[in-house]
């Protein structure tokens, strides 16, 4: 089975604060994504990564930075947390292999900016 | 502009009756779908998809519809049971776009025993 982990359920950090998240799976994909998810919004992309070092932005990605030094692991950095930044944060992984459409998720970190 | 709409946010159901969960979209280059269940806490679990080479794809109680013409995906769940109640999300992908989703923004299904 594929695994996705998320370094924290819940966090709550104070504005103006450094935040970074983790997300490693155990799979061997290539491709590793960040979400946010806001009620009635559904999940918007942050972030996505292909390879190592590499990374493309998606829907949102203002605020935010990522970094894939190994293939497993992709962090999601806030570099100056935001009350608006408040929200759960999801990571995925998917392959290649088969057309690569389906992603893995993270069991998500709720973060509280305060 | 949201590309994947899901224009009821919440459905409620009967058990064993049949729940129909809707997904519009504009993007007429989408050849690829996917239905999502997230409960809370949890993160989205990859449900059942469709490719837009078929128009049905069925898998136990779960089958996708997918209305080309219209831009229009329905998942139908028969018979619905309490544990089928969660969020469901619908999203979309493209050839060639780097394996992304687009999502929409979920319904929330209940199911009543």
């Amino acid at each position: 089975d594929v695994k996705v982990t998320q370094s924290s359920r819940y966090l709550v950090k104070r504005t103006g604060e450094k935040v970074f998240l983790e997300c490693v799976q155990d799979m061997d994909h290539e491709n590793m994504f960040w979400y946010r998810q806001d009620p009635g919004l559904g999940l918007r992309l942050i972030y996505f990564s292909y390879d190592v070092k590499m990374k493309e932005k998606g829907d949102i990605p203002e605020g935010y930075s990522v970094s894939r030094e190994k293939k497993e692991r992709f962090s999601l950095i806030l570099e100056s947390a935001s009350t608006n930044q408040t929200s759960m944060y999801l990571c995925a992984s998917s392959s290649l292999a088969g057309g690569g459409y389906e992603q893995y998720f993270g069991p998500g970190t709720r973060l509280t900016v305060t | 502009d949201q590309q994947v709409k899901q224009n009821s946010p919440s459905l409620s159901v009967q058990e064993g009756r049949i729940s129909i969960l809707n997904c519009d979209y504009t993007n007429s280059m989408f050849d690829y779908f996917l239905w999502y269940k997230k409960y809370p806490a949890e993160g989205p679990t990859f449900l059942i998809s469709i490719s837009s080479i078929k128009d049905k794809n069925e898998d136990g109680r779960f089958t996708v519809f997918l209305n080309k013409s219209a831009k229009h995906l329905s998942l139908h769940i028969v018979p619905s049971q309490p544990g089928d109640s969660a969020v469901y999300f619908c999203a979309a992908s493209e050839a060639h776009a780097g394996n992304m989703l687009t999502f929409g923004g979920g319904t929330r299904l209940m199911v009543k025993p």
